[in-house]
């Protein structure tokens, strides 16, 4: 079926595990975005990308890194995980950068980190 | 600066009944899009309703409808006939215009979310 997946859904570790979290689409959307909720936060935007090989920061990138060599793959990497990661995170992606077009969200994906 | 405004923590209403979710945003970009989404317990973020920022009507889908007033910077979602499925979080968000070598780079921005609860 079309649309955007995001695996795993939950994932367990420990603190300065490398984790990666994958986020497949399937419209061939240029734009895709990762965000992280937290209570008290709502969603924070981590990085986003608007096409292959174009990737750039958002509000909260430390600690992280991405990557996109296809257009359709936009993987999440934690490269030494710690407490304040723990978080739900999210996938979404957009046809375009404009203001008109809404993103559409995967189911996300729970991270605890112990 | 907060750029979207969701006052009401937790929201409840009567099953068949109407309920308004209200939503201020800021913006000095003219060209803008306000988004709704809904996410139930489950978490997943289902998308409801949109509104751009030039449209001269009110958005409307099904059950769902947009109280846009620009000069007031307002965005409030409109749920009528309440169902109890209807239970869930709901943000709004914003959408700014893509501004190379700015820095909206077409992210949303969500606000802080409205706990609907819908009492049989």
């Amino acid at each position: 079926d079309a649309g955007i997946t995001q695996s795993p859904r939950y994932k367990i570790t420990e603190t300065g595990r490398q984790v990666t979290l994958m986020c497949h689409q399937t419209w061939s959307h240029s734009y895709m975005f990762w965000y992280r909720q937290d209570l008290g936060h709502g969603l924070r935007l981590i990085y986003y990308s608007a096409a292959a090989d174009i990737t750039d920061k958002g509000e909260v990138p430390d600690g992280y890194v991405v990557s996109r060599s296809k257009t359709e793959n936009f993987p999440l990497t934690l490269e030494s995980a710690t407490r304040s990661q723990t978080s739900v995170y999210f996938c979404a992606s957009s046809g375009s950068g404009n203001s008109n077009q809404p993103q559409h969200f995967g189911d996300g994906t729970r991270l605890s980190i112990l | 600066a907060q750029k979207i405004t969701q006052t009401q923590p937790g929201m409840f209403v009567q099953e068949k009944e109407a309920v308004t979710l209200d939503c201020t945003y800021d913006t000095s970009d003219p060209s803008y899009g306000l988004f709704w989404y809904k996410q139930p317990s489950s978490g997943e973020m289902i998308f409801l309703i949109y509104q751009g920022s030039y449209d001269q009507q009110n958005a409307t889908e099904g059950r769902y409808s947009l109280n846009f007033q620009k000069a007031r910077k307002s965005a409030n979602l409109v749920i009528s006939a309440s169902q109890l499925g209807d239970s869930a979080m709901y943000f709004c968000a914003m959408r700014e215009g893509y501004n190379a070598g700015g820095t909206s780079y077409g992210k949303l921005t969500f606000g802080q979310g409205t706990i609907l609860t819908v009492h049989p």
